[in-house]
């Protein structure tokens, strides 16, 4: 089963851009695994940000970006701002499980 | 826009039983797969239980299988969570999350639940 990876913290300055790494996804020769992100507000549900990815459903502003590459995936957030400020969690399926990264929390200074 | 209601949330005794619902506003609700993922106070998403559109494939966590039972009744756009032999670690908001066939990712989320379980 597979472990996901995330740095518990990130933080960058408004306009900056920012990166959080989720190490350990699953890499077989069959079925692809994709790697989503949600972001969470803190007392709110999360919100789904990338999906199949490098997907972003509508509404999910174009500063929203993710790559994948074999055992690890990539958020980046461009154009920095305050609203951004939560916690980002990477996510995957392996083996009837779906598992969560344990999640980063982006400071916005 | 799809909403999902949780219920059935409150402070229950370590071993005890608790039945948490999610109705769903969706009139095709039997297309979606859903799911409950938990989230401790402070700590990161988990999920938790699985069930397909026809009750047909459900899947667990290691964590509550055993302990907790998925199932949905199509006919009220609803799913259920019944969780026995509650646990301290059980403790957190469950949030039902709805899933599209053929996709991994959770793309609709309820507001939460929260169970506490304390003595």
């Amino acid at each position: 089963q597979s472990v996901l990876t995330q740095p518990p913290s990130v933080s960058g300055a408004p306009g900056q851009r920012v990166t959080i790494s989720c190490t350990g996804t699953s890499s077989k020769s069959g079925p692809v695994y994709h790697v989503n992100w949600y972001q969470q507000v803190p007392g709110m549900a999360p919100k789904v940000l990338i999906y199949g990815d490098t997907n972003r459903p509508s509404g999910v502003p174009d500063r929203f970006s993710a790559s994948r590459s074999g055992t690890s995936a990539s958020l980046a957030i461009t154009g920095l701002q305050a609203e951004d400020e939560a916690d980002y969690y990477c996510q995957s399926f392996d083996s009837g499980h779906w598992v969560f990264g344990g999640g980063t929390k982006l400071t916005v200074l | 826009e799809v909403q999902l209601v949780e219920s059935g949330g409150g402070l229950v005794q370590p071993g005890g039983s608790l039945r948490l619902s999610c109705v769903v506003s969706e009139l095709t609700f039997t297309t979606y797969e859903m799911n409950w993922v938990r989230q401790a106070p402070g700590k990161g998403l988990e999920w938790t239980s699985y069930i397909d559109g026809g009750s047909s494939y459900i899947y667990y966590a290691d964590s509550v299988r055993g302990r907790f039972t998925i199932s949905r009744d199509n006919a009220k756009n609803s799913v259920y969570l019944q969780m026995n032999s509650l646990r301290d670690d059980d403790t957190a908001v469950y949030y039902c999350a709805t899933k599209v066939p053929g996709t991994n990712y959770f793309n609709q989320w309820g507001q939460g639940t929260l169970i506490t379980v304390s003595s």
